[in-house]
């Protein structure tokens, strides 16, 4: 079975220092990968999502980047964090190539950010 | 451990309709309740948020209600349209999100 892993649970960082997220996806091939983030009392909004190694689309500008150096491996970063990064921070994976109607989404645990 | 169900799993219904989405979860324990919707080949779109104290919140066509003591939240969607056709999620945030399995809804013209 597929699973999908995220680290760490909760961070805290000052502002201004680096960021490193981690996602992973066991059990599965070539899957697309997604990162996620909501801020406090905001929806979920779609940060970047990869259709293969090397490959990363941004849907919003922000002080963040995403890279996917392995097939199953998907990280979020940053340089110098804002206080605006604060939130929670979703990976998510889907299988490619089926039919469009039966494209699902599966959510890792999330990652708790706040940033002081 | 939160659980998440969604009923029904799928739906269909002629264009005009009034429907209803159910969720249920079964830790009272929830920072907010949310209502997706995710179209095929694209990402989620977070369409409601509903705050613990909150008890519905309605945008345009939407609306969302929360009872935490009976563990449940409904979407209402009025006057269906086509292009409301797609799967939509509802998810309680405690220490995690946790995601219904969703309700795929196609609305036919």
């Amino acid at each position: 079975s597929q699973t999908i892993h995220q680290w760490p649970a909760t961070l805290v960082q000052p502002v201004g220092s680096p960021l490193s997220l981690e996602c992973t996806v066991e059990g599965t091939s070539n899957p697309n990968l997604y990162w996620y983030r909501q801020a406090a009392g905001r929806g979920l909004q779609l940060l970047f999502y990869s259709v293969g190694i090397g490959q990363i689309s941004s849907e919003v500008p922000q002080n963040l980047s995403a890279s996917r150096p392995q097939d199953r491996q998907f990280i979020l970063s940053s340089k110098k964090l804002l206080l605006s990064d604060s939130g929670f921070y979703l990976c998510a994976w889907s299988v490619p190539g089926l039919a469009a109607s039966t494209d699902t989404q599966y959510f890792g645990p999330g990652t708790r950010l706040t940033v002081l | 451990k939160q659980e998440v169900t969604q009923i029904p799993a799928a739906l269909s219904v002629p264009e005009g309709e009034n429907l209803v989405l159910n969720c249920s979860f079964t830790d009272s324990a929830i920072y907010n309740l949310q209502w997706f919707r995710q179209d095929p080949g694209k990402g989620l779109t977070s369409l409601l948020l509903i705050q613990s104290s909150q008890r519905e919140q309605t945008s345009g066509r939407l609306n969302a209600s929360l009872d935490k003591s009976s563990g449940r939240s409904t979407l209402y969607i009025a006057a269906s349209q086509p292009g409301d056709s797609a799967t939509y999620l509802c998810a309680g945030l405690d220490q995690n999100f946790v995601f219904g399995p969703g309700t795929r809804l196609s609305v036919l013209p």
